[in-house]
């Protein structure tokens, strides 16, 4: 099984900061990832798949990068309705595996 | 829009079986280009992918999961199932219905879920 590492597991961040969280995959994973936003209470949220491509409706405050084994979600300016865990998965094989989350802390 | 929604028991005994049907409406399972699919999410943990089902059949089982699992679809279009049996407590966790759409390229396809139930807690005790 692929193995997905993110990093950092929480994070406190102010509103208005600039957030970055990174995912790394135990091997070469090419542009197949996918990040999701979760809320307490609630499913999860597809937010960028294929590593860069916005899902229709969400923010443009979002962006992905990377590829290969490397990835990094950044939101450009974090908003109060931004405070939840964030998922990310490798799409590129069966059994598709998720990081174990980044929590975004209230400061 | 399509929405899912789960139903099922909350609670089930140690090693009885688990079933689950999730109800999908604002379109068809019936329909090519998705996967229908079940995830699970332990208490206060990370998502853990069970197994999908395409519109064909055809299904794709988590390997840790597959000897305990069955996926089907009902021939009316409107609901796919989960079956797990010999429960432990190890099943517990909130389980989702979703709906896997792909990305695709010469060498294969690559799903992920745009559409998610509200997920139910399923308990396994006695």
């Amino acid at each position: 099984d692929i193995q997905m590492t993110q990093s950092p597991s929480s994070l406190s961040p102010s509103v208005g900061d600039r957030v970055t969280i990174t995912c790394r995959a135990s091997q070469s994973i090419r542009s197949h990832l996918i990040w999701y936003q979760q809320k307490p209470g609630k499913a999860p949220k597809l937010l960028i798949f294929d590593a860069s491509n916005l899902h229709s409706g969400v923010s443009s405050r979002f962006s992905g990068s990377g590829s290969g084994t490397d990835f990094t979600l950044t939101i450009s300016s974090l908003q109060p309705e931004d405070f939840a865990t964030y998922y990310c998965q490798q799409s590129y094989t069966t059994p598709l595996t998720f990081g174990q989350g980044t929590r975004l802390e209230i400061k | 829009q399509v929405q899912l929604q789960e139903s099922g028991p909350g609670l089930v005994k140690p090693s009885q079986t688990l079933s689950l049907t999730c109800n999908v409406s604002g379109g068809s399972i019936s329909n090519d280009g998705y996967y229908w699919s079940w995830l699970r999410q332990l208490p206060g943990k990370g998502l853990e992918w069970i197994g999908y089902i395409y519109y064909s059949g055809s299904t794709y089982y988590s390997p840790s999961l597959e000897s305990r699992l069955t996926l089907s679809l009902d021939t009316s279009g409107k609901h796919f199932s989960l079956k797990l049996t010999s429960v432990t407590a190890a099943d517990t966790a909130i389980y989702y219905c979703a709906r896997a759409t792909y990305s695709w390229d010469i060498t294969g396809y690559f799903p992920y879920f745009d559409f998610w139930g509200q997920g139910t807690l399923v308990t396994v005790s006695s």
